[in-house]
């Protein structure tokens, strides 16, 4: 067990619907990152946050958002959604924000079928 | 993050040694090597990492070359749980401290027969 809890673990969904996956990091971790994996793209970085300041962002769709709440967990918003959404989309966290040699801990995933 | 090369799949049998071998060529002085593994159906998991010396935990040994373009990871005595995606991810946090992320690659898929 990582420490790091995303909520839902399973999501079906329609097209055009909204969601939101929520991940709370380990106790003491200020940094969350968000990660979305497919079949075809591996492991992608959405974005990152530290202490509730977006630090770092990487393909993250427009129709997607996330923030970092001043309980430190994070919710990661996914709007007009599209078959093409669906993945696994994982949170991990970290103690320091983005030093070369931490360690990032992931959840478990969030499963997300658009139908 | 600079680029890593990684065999596509390997294949061990339970209880030998298996050495995952990682190239990263355009590696630069403040690079950390790290590895990182996914078994089925769960998130990446922390392994090791190191930036020039060798080095030791329970889980593997990193084994980095002396130029620091190529890095072996050691699993002592395979097992079965021990079946995943391995990655080598090169970590540096960039000019301003503005390099935050992991980046993943492919990976090496290991297989462990019993």
């Amino acid at each position: 067990d990582s420490g790091v809890t995303q909520t839902p673990k399973h999501l079906i969904t329609a097209t055009g619907q909204r969601v939101t996956l929520r991940c709370s990091p380990r106790s003491g971790d200020l940094s969350v990152y968000w990660y979305q994996q497919s079949l075809d793209q591996g492991l992608q970085f959405l974005i990152q946050y530290y202490n509730g300041e977006e630090r770092a962002k990487g393909n993250i769709l427009e129709r997607f958002s996330a923030q970092q709440f001043p309980d430190l967990h994070s919710e990661l918003n996914l709007s007009s959604l599209e078959l093409g959404d669906s993945a696994l989309y994982f949170c991990a966290s970290s103690v320091a924000p983005g030093q070369s040699n931490e360690k990032l801990f992931f959840g478990s995933g969030t499963q997300l079928s658009v139908l | 993050d600079a680029k890593t090369t990684q065999p596509n799949s390997m294949e061990s049998n339970e209880e030998e040694p298996v050495h995952l071998p990682c190239n990263h060529s355009t590696i630069s002085g403040t690079d950390y090597i790290h590895w990182y593994r996914q078994l089925p159906s769960q998130g990446p998991e922390y392994v090791i990492h190191g930036l020039t010396s060798n080095v030791n935990n329970r889980m593997a040994s990193l084994a980095i070359a002396e130029d620091r373009k190529s890095s072996t990871l050691i699993l002592h005595r395979a097992t079965l749980r021990d079946a995943a995606v391995y990655y080598c991810i090169l970590r540096d946090v960039g000019s301003g401290g503005s390099n935050y992320k992991l980046t993943f690659g492919k990976g090496t898929l290991l297989t462990v027969n019993p």
